[in-house]
């Protein structure tokens, strides 16, 4: 079936850094990219949509010169969040649109001290 | 604006118990409806869809979700839970004319032995 690696699955960083999350789709191609942030307990909120050789589009609230979304390849999008600041520290999801539906990476646990 | 609400955020049931997740969505337009499960440290997997057609879904490891459009819900059942199916439940809507995924807060269930 689809498979959907993202890296890393957890980093640590110091506040002000910047940190890129890489989401890669092994066997199929995504036009389509879908990034997550998921709060303890909570649902999982839609940050961005990344379309391949195209602009990301992102939702209210989100800053895009924050999380910056590249979607270079049919396989491969990165979210890198800049300069990152304690309230980044979050769980973040990422969801790849295939033929066969949804397929979601297994989440990078981003921790900012 | 668009929501999902799941009304249980934590379901405690013993082993052979039957389930039922409330999930209400607000949305008046055409809708696809999905339920995902989480395990502990795992990625979101797929349990079943609807998209059209018989409104009653049946989905892997005995769960099924029945679609009540005049109630804009999509409830997921299962007759007699197991212990393995202790996991975060999340129910999903994506309207028609987007390729969003809209998640509810998740239900997280645990299943006593």
């Amino acid at each position: 079936g689809a498979v959907v690696s993202q890296h890393p699955s957890w980093v640590i960083c110091k506040s002000g850094t910047s940190v890129k999350i890489e989401c890669r789709s092994l066997d199929f191609q995504a036009t389509t990219m879908f990034w997550y942030r998921q709060f303890p307990k909570q649902s999982l909120m839609l940050m961005a949509t990344s379309n391949e050789g195209s602009k990301a589009t992102y939702e209210q609230g989100v800053e895009k010169d924050k999380f910056l979304i590249n979607h270079a390849s049919l396989t491969l999008s990165t979210l890198t969040v800049t300069s990152a600041h304690p309230e980044d520290s979050s769980f973040y999801i990422c969801s790849a649109q295939g033929e066969n539906g949804y397929t979601f990476g297994s989440g990078t646990r981003l921790t900012v001290v | 604006a668009q929501s999902v609400s799941q009304h249980n955020h934590h379901v405690i049931l013993s082993e052979a118990a039957s389930l039922e997740l409330g999930c209400n969505y607000s949305y008046g337009g055409t809708v696809n409806l999905f339920w995902y499960v989480q395990y502990p440290g795992q990625h979101l997997q797929l349990l079943l869809k609807y998209f059209s057609g018989d409104p009653l879904v049946k989905g892997i490891k005995g769960f099924e979700a029945e679609f009540i459009k005049s109630k804009f819900s999509f409830n997921l059942r299962k007759p007699s839970v197991q212990w393995s199916d202790t996991a975060e439940y999340f129910c999903a809507v994506k309207p028609s004319n987007t390729g969003k995924l809209i998640f509810g807060q998740g239900t997280t269930l645990q299943v006593k032995p």
